[in-house]
């Protein structure tokens, strides 16, 4: 498809299990952001990608959070041990550079029980 | 707490009528940009402002930014139920990072 993707759509988990969400940025845009967005509360920025340059990971709430992106395209968001307030909708955009217009992906939304 | 604060949090009308949002900060933006959301979507970008009293117009919506760009509006004219929506508005600032208000619920009732 010509949009962003991301999966899975839906994620339950346990309590201090690890997940991956992963998000398919649309081809040839260079710059990635992650959010997590919570019932009631705007989007909170986790970390974004450019290129090659070093993320800004300055939006991660703790070092159970890590995100990667491979080749330049598709990025991983990892989450460890998870948390009960972890539950949220992960949000995935990517833009041609930092700075344009953010097309963002449907969301994974992650439920720890 | 929210650097832009939306308001109302929650809006019910009747099709037809109108409605307005708003979207405040204390901070100034270089910009401003208006999204709409679906349930188990992503947010999809209705507009950009960029100027200090800037007024753009999409059909029935009409976007405002405030003279300080700190604060901004949307009204939607004669409302439909297509409208129903979470409605955002992101600032941005002189690097790529947006911050986001909490959101404005919009209910358009048949």
């Amino acid at each position: 498809g010509a949009g962003v993707s991301q999966s899975p759509s839906n994620k339950v988990t346990e309590k201090g299990k690890d997940v991956e969400l992963r998000c398919d940025p649309i081809s040839g845009h260079t710059a990635l952001y992650w959010y997590r967005q919570s019932l009631g509360q705007g989007l909170e920025f986790l970390i974004y990608f450019q290129g090659n340059s070093a993320p800004d990971k300055s939006g991660l709430p703790s070092d159970r959070f890590s995100a990667e992106r491979t080749g330049g395209s598709v990025s991983t968001l990892t989450i460890q041990r998870t948390q009960q307030e972890d539950s949220a909708v992960y949000l995935c955009a990517s833009s041609l550079v930092g700075g344009y217009t953010q097309y963002f992906g449907p969301g994974t939304r992650l439920t720890v029980l | 707490t929210q650097l832009l604060e939306q308001s109302p949090q929650f809006l019910s009308i009747q099709e037809g009528e109108n409605l307005t949002v708003y979207c405040n900060s204390s901070s100034v933006f270089s910009s401003l940009q208006w999204y709409r959301q679906e349930p188990g979507e992503g947010p999809v970008l209705l507009v950009t402002v960029v100027t200090g009293g800037e007024v753009k117009k999409l059909k029935r919506l009409t976007f405002q930014f405030g003279d300080a760009r700190k604060d901004s509006s949307l009204h939607i004219t004669a409302a439909q139920t297509g409208d129903t929506g979470l409605y955002l508005c992101a600032g941005a600032g002189e690097d790529y990072k947006l911050s986001f208000g909490a959101g404005t619920t919009v209910t358009v009732r048949a």
